[in-house]
């Protein structure tokens, strides 16, 4: 089992819908958790992180993690067109070097 | 600025040759970090540096992937007699910091390496 599970998708939603995107883990080490957005051949791009457990708002995007249950999740709400990628998410450990151990990241499609 | 960029973009070979691909970091960023990713697949971690010492390679996945960053800038990650199953995307990723507090990592565009 990996550490970090993510459904594949492909998810498609109409334009102006509310995304959930959802990853789970297994290891309760991990400290802080981020959402990268991949668009087709280029690497990912930082979208959101989060330290421990909480929420971040920025714009359009909002982060959550529930480390009791192992679950974090990123809404996109008013979903664009151009939001249409592959989400991946992210963690890390505090104090154990700075590699990060992603989900297989999920397939958004967002129609016009 | 510019970002990180590796090269080749695309690498074809045929299966016992050697390869070698590299990274070149965000400049300042003293951090490297290599990562492969398979298609549909997140990227898995496989060694990074600090400056030019390498910190961790655990995730390298046996002794034919080495590599190195002599000067503490470019970066080289080597595979020696390249498999079918090492056909991937690598992706270099580089932050400026080190230190036990969050470093946002810049990835690359990758190298798509094709062993025939």
């Amino acid at each position: 089992q990996k550490e970090v599970e993510q459904d594949p998708g492909p998810l498609s939603v109409p334009e102006g819908a509310i995304v959930s995107l959802n990853c789970t883990y297994s290891n309760s080490a991990f400290q802080y958790f981020m959402w990268y957005r991949q668009y087709s051949r280029k690497g990912p791009e930082l979208l959101m992180y989060t330290y421990s457990s909480g929420n971040k708002e920025d714009g359009r995007f909002t982060a959550q993690v529930d480390k009791s249950s192992k679950y974090i999740s990123l809404f996109i709400r008013d979903s664009q067109p151009s939001d249409s990628a592959t989400y991946l998410c992210a963690m890390r450990r505090h104090n154990a070097g700075n590699m990060l151990t992603f989900g297989g990241g999920t397939r958004l499609m967002v129609k016009p | 600025g510019a970002g990180v960029s590796q090269s080749p973009r695309y690498k074809v070979t045929k299966r016992g040759q050697d390869v070698a691909l590299r990274c070149d970091p965000i400049s300042g960023h003293v951090s490297l970090y290599w990562y492969r990713q398979a298609l549909g697949q997140g990227p898995e971690f496989l060694t990074y540096f600090n400056y030019e010492a390498q910190q961790d390679k655990s995730g390298l996945p046996n002794d034919r992937f080495s590599a190195e960053r002599p000067e503490g800038s470019i970066s080289t990650l080597t595979i020696q007699r390249t498999e079918q199953r090492d056909s991937a995307m690598y992706r270099c990723a580089s932050s400026d910091e080190v230190g036990p507090q969050y470093n946002e990592q810049f990835f690359g565009p990758g190298t798509r390496l094709t062993v025939l």
